[in-house]
């Protein structure tokens, strides 16, 4: 596609809930990204990927975090039994190459834990 | 460990005038440096990099920043100010690892006024 695509858009979840969220890469974008955003705050790395390979999870703030990209194009991160602390702007992040610095964002996913 | 400061969380300006968005970093390598803005319910977008080519670096929409080691900064100014500019502002930094793994500032909202 033209551009990264994140969906759902919203997501409202009651707290113990799983969620499950997606991310569309632009197309034959090696590296992918998972950042979430705080409400007020800059983004916070949490994932990285080069194809399908996850070399750097260091950024998933507790073992309800997980993400995945089987095929090396399409990404989820899922949380497991959500927590109000949760709630943020989880954004996806695809570049060309892996040394090409500064990537391109899709729009987000806010999710939001009552 | 890599850091980024962003001073003044809101900056206003006037249409037409002088816009100066700050940043300093914290980096223990030559670091890469990223300006993006964020409009309202959408994405980040790249304004510009540094990745030790030439200190001033020229980006989108008529924006440009100077990367200088000796303060650690990397100020984004724009000579005038348009309407349109009105955003949220984002540095990050780099070490140039993981395909560029980021850390990003909090954030400076700008406001142009009529």
């Amino acid at each position: 596609g033209a551009g990264v695509s994140q969906s759902p858009r919203y997501k409202v979840a009651k707290r113990g809930q799983d969620v499950a969220l997606r991310c569309d890469p632009i197309s034959g974008h090696v590296s992918l990204f998972w950042y979430q955003q705080a409400l007020g705050q800059g983004p916070e790395f949490l994932t990285y990927f080069q194809n399908e390979a996850q070399l750097d999870k260091s950024g998933l703030p507790s073992d309800r975090f997980f993400a995945e990209r089987p095929e090396g194009s399409v990404s989820t991160l899922k949380i497991q039994r959500t927590q109000q602390e949760d709630s943020a702007v989880y954004l996806c992040a695809s570049s060309l190459e892996t040394g090409d610095y500064g990537y391109t964002f899709g729009s987000g996913t806010r999710l939001t834990v009552v | 460990a890599q850091s980024v400061t962003q001073l003044g969380s809101h900056v206003s300006v006037s249409e037409g005038a002088l816009v100066l968005l700050r940043c300093n970093y914290s980096s223990s390598v030559p670091p890469y440096l990223f300006w993006y803005v964020q409009y309202p319910n959408q994405g980040l977008q790249l304004l510009l990099k540094y990745t030790s080519a030439a200190t001033l670096v020229k980006g989108i929409n008529g924006f440009e920043a100077e990367f200088k080691k000796s303060e650690t900064s990397f100020h984004l100014t724009k000579p005038s100010a348009h309407m349109s500019d009105a955003a949220e502002y984002f540095c990050a930094v780099s070490d140039g690892t993981n395909a560029g793994k980021s850390t990003f500032g909090d954030g400076t909202t700008l406001t142009v006024k009529p």
